[in-house]
C-alpha cells in the first residue's frame, strides 16, 4: 500500500534562513509526487509536482524539490524563507489516475522574525 | 473560471441528522474526489469518481454516500451524522490527462454535536 511519511510535525525557521521539509514515500512503481501548501482556513495549493524526467523540480513561490529514488524521498527546499511562507505543507503520492492521493500528516512551518 | 466550489463553508449538525455537502467544478475534469482532514492525520480519501455514473470507495468511506450524475457535480451525503464525522471536508478534481494535478475546493468545516 502507498504511504507517505513527513517526520517533522512542525518546524521553526528564521526569516531569511533556508528550509528543507522532509518527505519519504512507499510506492510499488514510479510515483507521482506532489507538495501542497495550506494557509490557515484555506484549501490546498499545489507548490510543485514530479511525474518523470529531471529529478529536481521547480515550483511556485521559490520552492524546489528533489526526487531521490534510492532514498524514496521527495524533500522540499527553499533557499530563503519569507514570513508569508508560514503555513502547513503536505507531501502526497498519487497513482496514474491522480484521483487517489495519499497524503502525509503535514508539517507546520513557523517563521520567526 | 471558478475551479472547484464547495458549499456550505461551515455547518453544524446534530447527531443523527443527515446532510449533503455540495461540490461543483467547471474545468470539465473527469476525476473528482472527497477527502477529510483531521488534525495530525493529513487528508484521507473518502470516495472518488472517475466519471459520470462511476464511483468507488476510498480509505474511509463508512457513513458517507456519493453519486455522480453529471461531470460537474459530486455531492457527499452524510446519512446519519456522528461526532466522529466532525472534520474539514475537501473536494478535488483532476483531469485524466497525464501531467495534471488535483485542484481543491476551499473546504467545508463540519461540526457534529
Amino acid at each position: 500500500a502507498q504511504s507517505v511519511t513527513q517526520p517533522d510535525i512542525h518546524i521553526t525557521v528564521s526569516e531569511g534562513a533556508s528550509l528543507e521539509l522532509r518527505c519519504n514515500y512507499s510506492y510499488g512503481a514510479t510515483p507521482y509526487l506532489f507538495w501542497y501548501v495550506q494557509s490557515p482556513g484555506q484549501g490546498l495549493q499545489l507548490l510543485l509536482k514530479y511525474f518523470s524526467g529531471d529529478t529536481l523540480v521547480q515550483g511556485i513561490k521559490g520552492f524546489e524539490a528533489e526526487f531521490k529514488r534510492s532514498q524514496s524521498s521527495f524533500n522540499l527546499r527553499k533557499p530563503s524563507v519569507h514570513w508569508s511562507d508560514a503555513a502547513e505543507y503536505f507531501c502526497a503520492v498519487g497513482d496514474t489516475g491522480f484521483q487517489k492521493l495519499v497524503f502525509g500528516t503535514g508539517t507546520r512551518l513557523l517563521v520567526s522574525p | 473560471n471558478a475551479g472547484v466550489t464547495q458549499t456550505p463553508k461551515f455547518q453544524v449538525l446534530k447527531t443523527g441528522q443527515s446532510m449533503t455537502l455540495q461540490c461543483a467544478q467547471d474545468m470539465n475534469h473527469e476525476y473528482m474526489s472527497w477527502y477529510r482532514q483531521d488534525p495530525g492525520m493529513g487528508l484521507r480519501l473518502i470516495h472518488y469518481s472517475v466519471g459520470a455514473g462511476i464511483t468507488d470507495q476510498g480509505e474511509v468511506p463508512n457513513g458517507y454516500n456519493v453519486s455522480r450524475s453529471t461531470t460537474e457535480d459530486f455531492p457527499l451525503r452524510l446519512l446519519s451524522a456522528a461526532p466522529s464525522q466532525t472534520s474539514v471536508y475537501f473536494c478535488a478534481s483532476s483531469s485524466q490527462q497525464g501531467g495534471t494535478e488535483a485542484f481543491f475546493g476551499q473546504g467545508t468545516r463540519l461540526t457534529v454535536v
